[in-house]
């Protein structure tokens, strides 16, 4: 069946140093991925995506990487700060529009 | 704040007992998607609708669920008798049918049952 997984549940990070939250998934056809940042007592919300036509995609601080190769996608957090500390979740979107979660890797910076 | 509301925030009702959810999407969007959340996991697709259309429906949505969007705006998602296994975080999401288009959730209904 369909999976998408994430290789660690925690990660603790200094202040100021970057982050990097991993993610593979089983289905080789799968087109689009998304991640996202879930707070406390909050919906996920949307960070950064990447279509299966590219390797690489940036955004404000972060970075998402698809190898296509080996199945797995990555989400680097530059000068990574207090404010990022949340659960990060990826997703790949499937027909319709619906989405397939991994369980999550909760982010944890220390000032 | 993405837009998306839901209301109740929070919810706890004893076993056996009927609950409806409520959730506003963006005013103009045509897709509404119902996740359910459990502790630790990440959000678990329930069903989506395109307008008022009710296009498909996760094996996860029992017969005792129900879920409704009667003019393609609001929708509400309905419990009956329910179980303590019900017991986890409602996620509603929005966005346009439009292809790689994000999808914006919103805060979330905590259901305990008792």
């Amino acid at each position: 069946g369909e999976s998408v997984g994430l290789h660690l549940p925690t990660l603790s990070v200094q202040e100021g140093d970057n982050s990097i939250i991993n993610c593979a998934y089983s289905n080789s056809a799968s087109d689009y991925f998304i991640w996202y940042k879930q707070e406390s007592g909050k919906g996920p919300q949307f960070i950064i995506d990447i279509r299966s036509n590219m390797d690489k995609r940036q955004g404000q601080r972060v970075t998402v990487l698809l190898n296509k190769t080996v199945k797995h996608l990555s989400l680097q957090i530059a000068a990574t700060q207090p404010g990022d500390s949340a659960v990060y979740f990826c997703a790949e979107k499937k027909e319709g529009g619906k989405l397939i979660f991994g369980q999550g890797t909760e982010l944890s910076v220390k000032p | 704040d993405t837009g998306v509301s839901q209301d109740p925030r929070h919810k706890i009702t004893k076993r056996g007992q009927n609950v409806t959810f409520r959730c506003d999407p963006i005013s103009e969007h045509n897709r509404l998607y119902w996740y359910r959340q459990t502790l630790g996991q990440g959000p678990e697709f329930l069903t989506y609708f395109q307008n008022e259309a009710q296009l498909e429906k996760s094996r996860l949505l029992s017969d005792r669920f129900s879920a409704e969007r009667p003019k393609g705006s609001f929708s509400t998602l309905e419990i009956q008798r329910t179980e303590q296994g019900d017991s986890a975080m409602y996620l509603c999401a929005s966005n346009d049918r439009v292809p790689y288009n994000e999808q914006f959730f919103g805060p979330g209904t905590r259901l305990t049952v008792l």
